[in-house]
């Protein structure tokens, strides 16, 4: 079974000021995803930022960018420019392809969570 | 409105009743989820529903009782709940196709359940 562990339960940033945020799983796959989502106090999931893991190109979106170290199986996240709104719950995520031909679904296994606090 | 959407999003029961929590999705997606979120807890994967029919379910107690109608509507039925069962429960859908968009899962708000 795939594991999803961060190691920091809690991270404080200063307002523009570059945080990272770490991930490692553990699995004996060679095809799968993996996702940064945040979790705000409102409690809604928002996707950050996903990673296909053939591909070698490190995925960023605008201040979001992850260190993807397949050997390694990790994968952190960079946020960059950090503002006041990015303060929420980042949970990592690791998705395997579950069912075959032209429907697929995906079991997704999140780690435990890092609390990150920006300060102004 | 667009997106997943979930009713109600705070509930209280008592031990004997019976509830249920609905999800609806607007995305045109084939796949949807139920997840549990417990405090100090990873997110738990509950069911899952492929082209409306239950394709994994992850060890759930019978006291939750999903259901899938059609492929924009997932219910979770709940009777004689525990009050370990209070969580937040998120509902989650996906495209359900190969490729790279069908590998990401939209989350609704989720539905907070006290059991008391």
């Amino acid at each position: 079974a795939q594991t999803v562990t961060q190691s920091q339960p809690e991270m404080s940033v200063q307002e523009a000021e570059t945080v990272t945020l770490s991930c490692t799983y553990d699995t004996s796959e060679s095809d799968y995803y993996l996702f940064w989502y945040k979790q705000p106090p409102s409690r809604q999931m928002i996707l950050v930022i996903r990673q296909e893991a053939y591909k070698q190109q490190n995925a960023t979106e605008n201040r979001f960018s992850v260190n993807f170290q397949k050997a390694a199986k990790s994968f952190s996240l960079k946020i960059s420019d950090s503002q006041l709104g990015d303060a929420a719950m980042y949970f990592c995520a690791y998705r395997s392809r579950l069912g075959t031909g032209g429907t697929s679904y995906g079991k997704l296994t999140f780690g435990q969570g890092t609390i990150l606090t920006v300060h102004p | 409105e667009t997106g997943v959407t979930q009713t109600p999003r705070h509930l209280v029961m008592g031990m004997t009743n019976k509830k249920s929590l609905k999800c609806e999705q607007h995305l045109g997606h084939n796949a949807m989820y139920w997840y549990k979120q417990s405090a100090k807890k990873p997110l738990e994967l509950m069911f899952v529903y492929s082209l409306e029919e239950r394709v994994e379910n992850n060890s759930v107690p019978s006291r939750f009782s999903p259901e899938c109608p059609n492929s924009s509507h997932l219910f979770l039925h709940l009777h004689t709940l525990q009050p370990e069962d209070s969580a937040l429960y998120l509902c989650a859908s996906s495209p359900g196709t190969s490729g790279g968009l069908g590998e990401t899962q939209y989350f609704g708000p989720g539905t907070r359940l006290l059991v008391l």
